[in-house]
C-alpha cells in the first residue's frame, strides 16, 4: 500500500519568496504532523493535526510559518518570506490517531534550501 | 534545552558484534520511547517500542532497555549486519502534551563494518 508521501522532495528558493510544501498521508489516517530537521539537529515538531483541525501548533516557530489539511487527508505547509535559517529537511508523519496508537509513519521529506 | 540527548554522533562496529545506542532524557513525564531507524533520502521507519512501566523489550535482533532511575534508554543489536548502517533516533512522548507528539533525540549514525 501507499505510504506517506511529500512533494516536493527538494526546494530552492530564494530568501523573501514564499514555499508551499505538501503532504499526502496514508489513507484513513487521521492524525498528521509535520517535523523539521535542521542540519545537525534532531527532528523538531511544528505541528499536529487531528481531522482538519490542529489541536497542538505549538512547535510552529514563527508567525511566518503556518499549515492547513484539507478533507481531512492533504496537508500543506506554507513558509512565508522565507529566511536562510528555514532550510531544513521537512517530514510530514501520519498514524491512525493522535490519542491512541502512537506509531507515526514518515514521509521522505522535502528537502528546503533558501539561498 | 534538549530533553532528549544522544550524546554519540557516530558509531562504528564490526559485523557480527554487539551495537549499543544510547539515549538520556530528562522529563520524567515521558510515557512511551521509541526509537527509529533512517536511511540517506528516506524518512524515519519506526523500529521498537518500549513503555515507561516496562525496563525490557526485544524484537528479534534488537532489544530496547529503559533504566528509569537513570534517564537512560538503550538499543541493543545483536548480531549487526551492513544493512543496520542507518542513523538511528530515539524518541520520547510526554504524558501530559495530550498528544503523540514526539521529542527526538538529534540520532546516532551507526555504521556496521563487513
Amino acid at each position: 500500500g501507499a505510504g506517506v508521501s511529500q512533494s516536493p522532495s527538494n526546494k530552492v528558493t530564494e530568501k523573501g519568496k514564499d514555499v508551499e510544501l505538501r503532504c499526502d498521508p496514508i489513507s484513513g489516517h487521521t492524525a498528521l504532523y509535520w517535523y523539521r530537521q535542521s542540519l545537525g539537529q534532531g527532528l523538531e515538531f511544528l505541528i499536529y493535526f487531528q481531522g482538519n483541525s490542529a489541536p497542538d501548533k505549538s512547535g510552529l516557530p514563527s508567525d511566518r510559518f503556518s499549515a492547513e489539511r484539507t478533507g481531512g487527508s492533504v496537508s500543506t505547509l506554507t513558509i512565508q518570506r522565507t529566511q536562510q535559517e528555514d532550510s531544513a529537511v521537512y517530514l510530514c508523519a501520519s498514524s491512525l490517531s493522535g490519542t491512541s496508537g502512537y506509531e507515526q509513519y514518515f514521509g521522505p521529506g522535502t528537502r528546503l534550501t533558501v539561498t | 534545552d534538549q530533553q532528549v540527548k544522544q550524546n554519540s554522533p557516530s558509531l562504528s562496529v564490526q559485523e557480527g558484534r554487539i551495537s549499543i545506542l544510547n539515549c538520556d532524557y530528562t522529563n520524567s513525564m515521558f510515557d512511551y520511547f521509541l526509537w527509529y531507524k533512517k536511511y540517506p533520502a528516506e524518512g524515519p521507519t519506526f523500529l521498537i517500542s518500549i513503555s515507561s512501566i516496562k525496563d525490557k523489550n526485544e524484537d528479534g535482533r534488537f532489544t530496547v532497555f529503559l533504566n528509569k532511575s537513570a534517564k537512560h534508554l538503550s538499543l541493543h543489536i545483536v548480531p549487526s549486519q551492513p544493512g543496520d548502517s542507518a542513523v538511528y533516533f530515539c524518541a520520547a512522548i510526554p504524558s501530559t502534551s495530550g498528544t503523540y507528539k514526539y521529542i527526538f533525540g538529534t540520532g546516532t549514525r551507526l555504521k556496521v563494518l563487513a
